[in-house]
C-alpha cells in the first residue's frame, strides 16, 4: 500500500516569494490534515479536511495561507507571501474514518531566505 | 498550542537498555497515542490508549495511562540502535482526531 505522498521534498525560497506544497493521501482515506512542525517542536495542526470540507481551519493564518481539496482526495497548500517565520516543514497526513492512527508523508522542508 | 510535553527532552542510552518517556497534559482526553519520528521513516505511529484504559502492550513498547493524573509513559525494552529517534505524545481531548503534539523526547540508543 502507498503512503501518503507529498512534493516537493525541499523548497528553497526568497521572502515574499509565494509557494505551494501538493499532497496525495492513502486510498480511501477521507480526512486530510496539514501540519506545521518547527525545529524541536511536535507538529501544529494547520487545517483538517473531511473529504472535500475544511472541518478545522482555525490555526490556519488565513491572511497567508490557504489550503484546498477539490475533489476530495488530494491537496494544496499555499503560502502568499512568504516570510521568513514560515521556514519549518510542513506535513501532510491522513486517516479513516474506521481508525484514530493518522497516516504521515514524508514533509516538505520550507526555507525562506 | 502544545498539549502534551514529555518529560525527559533527551534520553541517551546503551543498545538492549530499556527507555522510559512520559508526557503530561492539561485537559480531559478521549485518548492519548505515541508517535516516533527519524529520518529515515518520518513520523509513524506506535500505539493508542483510550481514556477507559491503564495500560497497552504491542512488541517492545508499553504505554501506561493516569488520568487523574493527567499523565502517560511510554517504555521501550531492550533497545535497540534502530530505535534512535524523537517521540512524540498526541492527546485526543474531543475523540475527533484533532491531535495536540507534545515538544519530543529524543532518544539516542548507542549500539
Amino acid at each position: 500500500e502507498a503512503g501518503v505522498v507529498q512534493s516537493p521534498r525541499y523548497k528553497i525560497i526568497e521572502k515574499k516569494q509565494p509557494v505551494a506544497f501538493w499532497c496525495n493521501p492513502i486510498s480511501g482515506h477521507n480526512t486530510l490534515y496539514w501540519y506545521l512542525q518547527n525545529l524541536g517542536q511536535g507538529p501544529e495542526l494547520l487545517i483538517r479536511y473531511e473529504n472535500e470540507e475544511a472541518v478545522d481551519d482555525s490555526q490556519l493564518p488565513k491572511d497567508r495561507f490557504s489550503a484546498e481539496r477539490l475533489k476530495g482526495v488530494d491537496s494544496t497548500l499555499k503560502i502568499q507571501p512568504a516570510e521568513l517565520g514560515d521556514s519549518a516543514v510542513y506535513l501532510c497526513a491522513s486517516s479513516s474514518p474506521s481508525y484514530n492512527e493518522q497516516f504521515f508523508g514524508p514533509g516538505t522542508r520550507l526555507t525562506v531566505l | 498550542s502544545q498539549q502534551g510535553e514529555e518529560d525527559p527532552q533527551a534520553l541517551s542510552i546503551q543498545e538492549g537498555e530499556n527507555a522510559t518517556m512520559n508526557c503530561s497534559y492539561k485537559t480531559s482526553i478521549n485518548n492519548l497515542q505515541w508517535y516516533r519520528q527519524n529520518s529515515g521513516r518520518g513520523l509513524v505511529h506506535l500505539i493508542l490508549i483510550r481514556s477507559n484504559e491503564r495500560e497497552k502492550h504491542s512488541g517492545r513498547l508499553r504505554v501506561t495511562l493516569d488520568t487523574s493524573k493527567k499523565s502517560s509513559s511510554l517504555l521501550i525494552t531492550a533497545s535497540r540502535a534502530a530505535d534512535t529517534a524523537s517521540y512524540f505524545c498526541a492527546t485526543d481531548p474531543g475523540g475527533n482526531n484533532r491531535l495536540a503534539f507534545g515538544k519530543g523526547n529524543q532518544v539516542v540508543v548507542i549500539p
